[in-house]
């Protein structure tokens, strides 16, 4: 079975820096890979997601994400946040289309002013 | 609106009560997700249909947790003699089925929040 990983529970970060959060997935087969926003009292929102191709996506509001089989990562990026960023991220992986979701435990952005 | 709507948003009730959710999915969708999300945690899947069938059930769901798509429509996801365990958020999720036309992605409401006291 599948899982996911995201080392990193609360990142701090000051508005305008960079940032990369960090997710790993165990599978023995191939995977799609995506990265949901979790704001306040709300549900989850797809920021960006990998289903073949280029291992660089893009995203919404500025971020991107890098597949890395051999390393079995998908660390999500965004070069300059904003204090609205600040929210919960999580990484998920499914083995088809359709299928059921495996979550990552999230993680925690908060950007300082 | 044509996204997932769920209802209530927010529900508190006495460990022992019974308590129901509903979900509307994105019209077009086959596929209907329920998850529970505890506080600080990632999504954990409970169940899901395709169409009126439900597929697969996790083993979080007990025998107190029952879910229902009658009509290949809408959803509900039922909690008899709720315990205050099952405080949580829950989510319900649609996304189309096999298929070129479909984008990958689940697409989520905005969760039914039970207290239970």
């Amino acid at each position: 079975a599948q899982s996911v990983t995201q080392l990193d529970s609360q990142v701090p970060v000051f508005e305008e820096a960079p940032v990369e959060l960090r997710c790993n997935y165990s599978s023995s087969v191939s995977v799609y890979l995506f990265w949901y926003v979790q704001y306040p009292n709300q549900g989850l929102q797809l920021l960006l997601k990998y289903l073949s191709g280029s291992t660089l996506v893009k995203g919404i509001n500025g971020f991107e994400a890098e597949f890395n089989k051999s390393q079995t990562s998908f660390h999500l990026r965004k070069p300059s946040v904003h204090i609205s960023d600040t929210a919960e991220y999580f990484c998920a992986v499914t083995l088809n289309y359709g299928q059921n979701f495996v979550f990552g435990p999230g993680t925690r952005l908060s950007v300082l002013p | 609106d044509t996204g997932v709507s769920q209802d209530p948003r927010h529900k508190i009730t006495k460990r022992g009560q019974n308590v129901t959710f509903r979900c509307d999915p994105i019209s077009e969708h086959n596929r209907l997700y329920w998850y529970r999300q505890t506080l600080g945690q990632g999504p954990e899947f409970l169940t899901y249909f395709q169409n009126e069938a439900q597929l697969e059930k996790s083993r979080l769901l007990s025998d107190r947790f029952s879910a229902e798509r009658p009509k290949g429509s809408f959803s509900t996801l039922e909690i008899q003699r709720t315990e205050q365990g099952d405080s949580a958020m829950y989510l319900c999720a649609s996304s189309l089925g096999p298929g070129t036309t479909n984008t990958g992605e689940l697409f989520f409401g905005e969760g039914s929040r039970l207290t239970v006291l």
